[in-house]
């Protein structure tokens, strides 16, 4: 079964440094997705990936998907206190419809 | 409605006792996604609704679990005879059709004690 592995697991950033997250998954990635998860609230989808060598780039987050499509990368710049929160990369699990996650990595940004 | 809803939002029930979680999704997605996170855990895929075909229950841990969703909307999971490790929380989404964004809710903080 297809699973996708996060790194770092957390990450502690003085505000205004650049970051980035990695998502590696074990089969190629068919779509890929990005989510920002606050405590006590929902999933908020980031950005959506499909073709290889894809980038994409809302604010200041960029995410890309390699050409193998094994793996995604999601880069903050500039980051800043509201950009604090786990962020989980997703994919489609196949035919089923379903997506499967990886672990996620909890960012913190240090005032 | 605007979001995913979910209620309740917390859930403290006794060890044995059933559950009911409730999501109500965007009006108009076909797709229902049941899933649950827990601690220290990435999240695990549960169950899937899409239109009127018959759910995907592969992900449902054992028997004691089921969900139904009515009229193509708002879906319910039950968790029968709860146990400890049940506590976890449980996160519903929706999505237009296969492949499109999803959206979750804010999901059920369940508590089995």
């Amino acid at each position: 079964s297809q699973e996708l592995e996060q790194s770092p697991q957390s990450l502690i950033v003085q505000e205004g440094k650049n970051l980035t997250i990695n998502c590696t998954s074990s089969k190629t990635l068919y779509g890929l997705y990005w989510y920002k998860q606050k405590y006590g609230e929902g999933l908020i989808f980031l950005m959506m990936l499909q073709k290889g060598g894809e980038e994409k780039s809302h604010e200041k987050i960029t995410a890309k998907l390699d050409e193998k499509k094994q793996q995604s990368s999601l880069h903050i710049t500039a980051s800043q206190p509201s950009h604090a929160g786990i962020y989980l990369c997703g994919a489609d699990g196949g035919s089923q419809g379903n997506l499967i996650f990886g672990k996620g990595t909890k960012l913190s940004v240090k005032p | 409605g605007a979001g995913v809803s979910q209620s309740p939002s917390n859930k403290v029930t006794e060890k044995g006792k059933d559950v009911e979680l409730r999501c109500d999704p965007i009006s108009g997605h076909t797709a229902l996604y049941w899933y649950r996170q827990s601690l220290g855990q990435g999240l695990e895929f549960l169950i899937y609704f899409q239109g009127n075909s018959a759910p995907d229950k592969s992900g449902l841990p054992s028997d004691r679990f089921s969900a139904e969703r009515t009229g193509g909307s708002v879906s319910t999971l039950t968790i029968q005879r709860t146990q400890q490790e049940d506590s976890a929380v449980y996160l519903c989404a929706s999505s237009p059709d296969l492949g499109y964004g999803y959206t979750f809710g804010s999901g059920t903080r369940l508590t089995v004690v």
